[in-house]
């Protein structure tokens, strides 16, 4: 079957680093997408890779490991308003995307 | 401003009830999605229609019906649900399916049944 892993919830403290990683096993591989969603809001796009490699946006930036069916996001100079849950999807030799369950991010003062 | 938009955001309804879902998009998209969303859980994919053709529909009971009138709405009409079905329903859409494009997501309709 088809399979996304991610930590259930992280804390980190305000300006400090975090990595929320991601693991898959999947039908296929078209990318893999990393969406922001705050509680009671739409999920928003944060990056996608389809190559291996560092993909670097701002203060964020995403990680891709075909070989070894992982990614991660990392979060840079972390700010209150980055407290949210992080969806990591994978999209299939269908174009279908699946989805894991999300990683809730807590930043505490 | 995702350019998806849902209403109602919120919807209570009984088991004996009809009610429907309506997503708009205003970006030009040719892709629509369902998806459902419950607490702790993956999001799950419920229809997807393609320039206004249905092209998925991931095993959802009947109860559940999908209605794409044109490429811009999408509805959802919901008839004699489950205490199981409380749950977010989120409407996404995309520039077409089959490809690589990210999806741009409504803000979603938070469902009760009582």
């Amino acid at each position: 079957g088809q399979n996304i892993d991610q930590p259930t919830e992280m804390t980190a403290t305000e300006g400090a680093i975090v990595q929320i990683n991601c693991t898959y096993q999947t039908s296929g591989f078209n990318g893999l997408f990393w969406y922001q969603q705050h509680a009671g809001e739409a999920p928003t796009f944060l990056s996608y890779n389809v190559l291996d490699g560092l993909e670097e946006k701002g203060r964020f930036s995403s990680f891709l490991s075909r070989s070894k069916g992982y990614s991660y996001l990392l979060l840079k100079e972390l700010q209150m308003k980055d407290s949210a849950s992080y969806l990591c999807a994978v999209m299939d030799s269908n174009y279908q995307l699946i989805w894991g369950a999300g990683t809730k991010l807590i930043i505490k003062p | 401003e995702t350019g998806v938009t849902q209403t109602p955001r919120h919807l209570v309804m009984g088991m004996t009830n009809k009610k429907s879902l309506k997503c708009e998009q205003h970006l030009g998209h040719n892709a629509m999605y369902w998806y459902k969303q419950s607490a702790k859980k993956p999001l799950e994919l419920m229809f997807v229609y393609n320039f206004k053709e249905q092209t998925e529909n991931n095993s959802v009971p009947s109860r559940f019906s999908p209605e794409c009138p044109n490429s811009s709405h999408l509805f959802l009409h919901l008839h004699t649900l489950q205490p199981e079905d409380s749950a977010l329903y989120l409407c996404a859409s995309s520039q077409t399916q089959d490809s690589s494009y990210e999806q741009y997501f409504g803000p979603g309709t938070r469902l009760t049944v009582t």
